[in-house]
């Protein structure tokens, strides 16, 4: 089965300052890997995925992710903070049986301050 | 195009009593999802729909029913509620593309539940 593993369930930044939210996962086969953010009272959105395209992803407002198989790493970065980023992040995979179900990460809240 | 809409937002019940969360998408996508979203646990698949008239459990079924009513709705039912049970409710969709793990689920805003 997959899994995810997002390391620290809140992560807290300057405006400005680079952001790094951690996930590694477990998988058999290749993994299908997505980062979505939760705004505060919100649904979930998309940042970006991985389909096995490329190794470097680049997603929406900034943020980008590289898929390292040799660490099972799929690490959410952005190289300078805004306080709009503050939200919850939330790394997942796609399991491989069968109706597309996705198992995701426990979440890291990103504080961001002046 | 207003994406994939849940109602009630929130809603507070008393322990036994039933209630229906209701979830509709107007992208016309095949799959459909319930979500309960639970402090430091995560997303947890309950229930979904991978097409009309299909249902299938996900890793926290007990206690729930689902009906997918057409392709547009998909309806998550409490029958007896209990306080374990209060949560953050997520309904998502996506739609099947010519490969099956590119698909992305698209989410609505949540329904909050508060069983007493």
């Amino acid at each position: 089965a997959q899994s995810v593993t997002q390391l620290g369930s809140h992560v807290s930044v300057s405006e400005g300052a680079l952001v790094l939210l951690r996930c590694n996962y477990s998988s058999s086969v290749p993994p299908y890997l997505f980062w979505y953010v939760q705004y505060p009272n919100q649904g979930l959105q998309l940042l970006l995925k991985y389909t096995s395209a490329a190794t470097l992803v680049k997603g929406i407002n900034g943020f980008e992710a590289e898929f390292k198989k040799s660490e099972t790493s799929f690490h959410l970065t952005k190289p300078s903070a805004h306080m709009s980023d503050a939200a919850e992040y939330f790394c997942a995979v796609r399991n491989t049986g069968g109706g597309n179900k996705l198992t995701f990460g426990t979440g890291t809240q990103l504080k961001v301050e002046l | 195009n207003a994406g994939v809409t849940q109602t009630p937002k929130f809603q507070v019940l008393k322990t036994g009593q039933s209630m229906t969360l209701q979830c509709a998408q107007d992208m016309n996508h095949n799959s459909m999802y319930w979500y309960r979203q639970d402090p430091g646990m995560g997303l947890r698949l309950i229930y979904y729909s991978a097409s009309e008239g299909t249902t299938d459990k996900g890793e926290v079924p007990n206690g729930y029913n689902v009906s997918r009513l057409n392709k547009r709705e998909f309806s998550l039912r409490l029958e007896s509620a209990a306080p374990s049970q209060t949560s953050v409710y997520f309904c998502a969709s996506s739609d099947r593309q010519f490969r099956v793990m590119r698909e992305t689920q698209y989410f609505g805003p949540g329904t909050r539940l508060l069983v007493l």
